[in-house]
């Protein structure tokens, strides 16, 4: 079984600072990571995904990721953030190869821009 | 990417009433859907797996004869949740795997259903 821990629940940052969203994982097997952002009432969204080759993963809207396999970790960062950046981000993860194979998400983390 | 729709988007209903939520992959077919449920300000939580032309897998703790799932088609997987009652009310969101080399998932916008 996989598990998912995003270590802080809500980030309040100011815009065109920098901001770091941790997660962790704990996996017996091989995974793929992902990152999704949810805007109010809306679906998820895919930011970026690692699976496999450079640990260090550039997704849209100016977020990037590094998987660190040593301390089972993959957080997302962002150099400036805006105000439109303001939504719920998820950490998830899912077994690599097999078709059909579920994600397991992290509590997801609430980011609020401030202005 | 790949396009993922939900219908409704919002419903309201009555406590004993049935609601039926449909899932539609637009541009791909899709041999695997998933269902999520989320409560405000909570994580998604998988309810079941859906799988093209036989039974869905329900995740422990979901009770298959209330949350009915159909995936008839490769691209529509529909759930109806039977006799609803207020705590039911909640989003629920679906996914489609695209089944390409790596099985990417693309999310529907999600339905707010309202139970009175």
């Amino acid at each position: 079984a996989q598990s998912v821990t995003q270590l802080d629940s809500q980030v309040p940052v100011f815009e065109e600072a920098p901001v770091e969203l941790r997660c962790n994982y704990s996996s017996s097997v091989s995974v793929y990571l992902f990152w999704y952002v949810q805007y109010p009432n809306q679906g998820l969204q895919l930011l970026l995904k690692y699976l496999s080759g450079s640990t260090l993963v550039k997704g849209i809207n100016g977020f990037e990721a590094e998987f660190n396999k040593s301390q089972t970790s993959f957080h997302l960062r962002k150099p400036s953030v805006h105000i439109s950046d303001t939504a719920e981000y998820f950490c998830a993860v899912r077994r690599t190869k097999a078709a059909g194979n579920k994600l397991t998400f992290g509590g997801g983390t609430r980011v609020l821009v401030k202005p | 990417g790949a396009v993922v729709s939900q219908h409704p988007s919002r419903v309201i209903c009555k406590s004993g009433t049935s609601v039926k939520i449909e899932c539609r992959s637009l541009d791909f077919q899709a041999t695997t859907m998933f269902w999520y449920r989320q409560f405000p300000k909570q994580s998604l939580m998988l309810m079941a797996t859906s799988n093209e032309g036989s039974k869905a897998t329900y995740e422990q703790g979901v009770e298959k004869d209330k949350f009915l799932i159909n995936h008839a088609s490769l691209t529509l997987s529909t759930l109806t949740v039977t006799s609803a009652h207020p705590e039911d009310s909640s989003f629920y969101i679906c996914s489609a795997e695209s089944g390409g080399a790596m099985n990417e998932q693309f999310f529907g916008p999600g339905t707010r259903l309202t139970v009175l």
